[in-house]
């Protein structure tokens, strides 16, 4: 399977707690994104990198949340002291910037988070 | 900043009829590309047609087709022959052209498709 891969697929934690999620984009895209879906509503933009460079984060990326790309390949995304607010879905993106550029975004399955 | 608006939050449609999903956006910029999304329960979250605004045409993908009407600011999407595999939640998306904007997308609230046998 070569599409977007997350992990977990779904995690659940306890208030106060700390949650990693990984995403593996497909190979060839330099360009990564993080979208925060809750229930019965549209992706919001949280953060995006192109290769290794976090070029953007949305006002939504508080101090508690952290997102990482190190190698310009897999990315994390790290929430720290746990809200029962993050509870969400936290879906990646991939494209990439090379043409044909067609703007299209391949998604995974996204990591569904709850927190109790 | 852009925004997209999707006033339908459930629709059905019986299956071989044809459905369509609104969807309006508000931007001040001339060229941009406007998207359809499916997401299946569970199941990422796929591409279904692509609009790029500087182009008159409709787009069409097999059943799949778009009213876009660039002055009203307005991107409806056309299900024909409706099946049951349609059944998803369908958003509606901009991106602007600017680099400077990531190429992210801005998504609508999204339109929950049932389709009836």
């Amino acid at each position: 399977d070569t599409g977007v891969s997350q992990n977990p697929r779904h995690k659940i934690t306890k208030r106060g707690q700390n949650v990693t999620f990984r995403c593996d984009p497909i190979s060839e895209h330099n360009r990564l994104y993080w979208y925060r879906q809750t229930l019965g509503q549209g992706p919001e933009f949280l953060t995006y990198f192109q290769n290794e460079a976090q070029l953007e984060k949305s006002r939504l990326l508080s101090d508690r949340f952290s997102a990482e790309r190190p190698k310009g390949s897999f990315s994390t995304l790290e929430i720290q002291r746990t809200e029962q607010g993050d509870s969400a879905m936290y879906l990646c993106a991939s494209s990439s910037y090379r043409s044909p550029n067609t703007g299209e975004l391949f998604f995974g399955e996204g990591s569904r988070l709850t927190v109790l | 900043a852009q925004t997209v608006t999707q006033s339908q939050p459930e629709m059905s449609v019986q299956e071989a009829e044809t459905v369509t999903l609104s969807c309006t956006y508000d931007t001040s910029e001339s060229d941009y590309y406007l998207f359809w999304y499916k997401q299946p329960p569970s199941r990422q979250m796929i591409l279904v047609i692509r609009q790029e605004a500087y182009k008159q045409q409709n787009a069409t993908e097999n059943r799949f087709s778009v009213n876009f009407q660039k002055a009203a600011k307005s991107f409806s999407l056309k299900i024909s022959d409706s099946q049951l595999g349609d059944a998803a939640m369908y958003f509606c998306a901009y991106r602007s052209v600017k680099e400077t904007s990531g190429s992210r997308l801005t998504f609508g609230e999204g339109t929950q498709l049932t389709v009836n046998p």
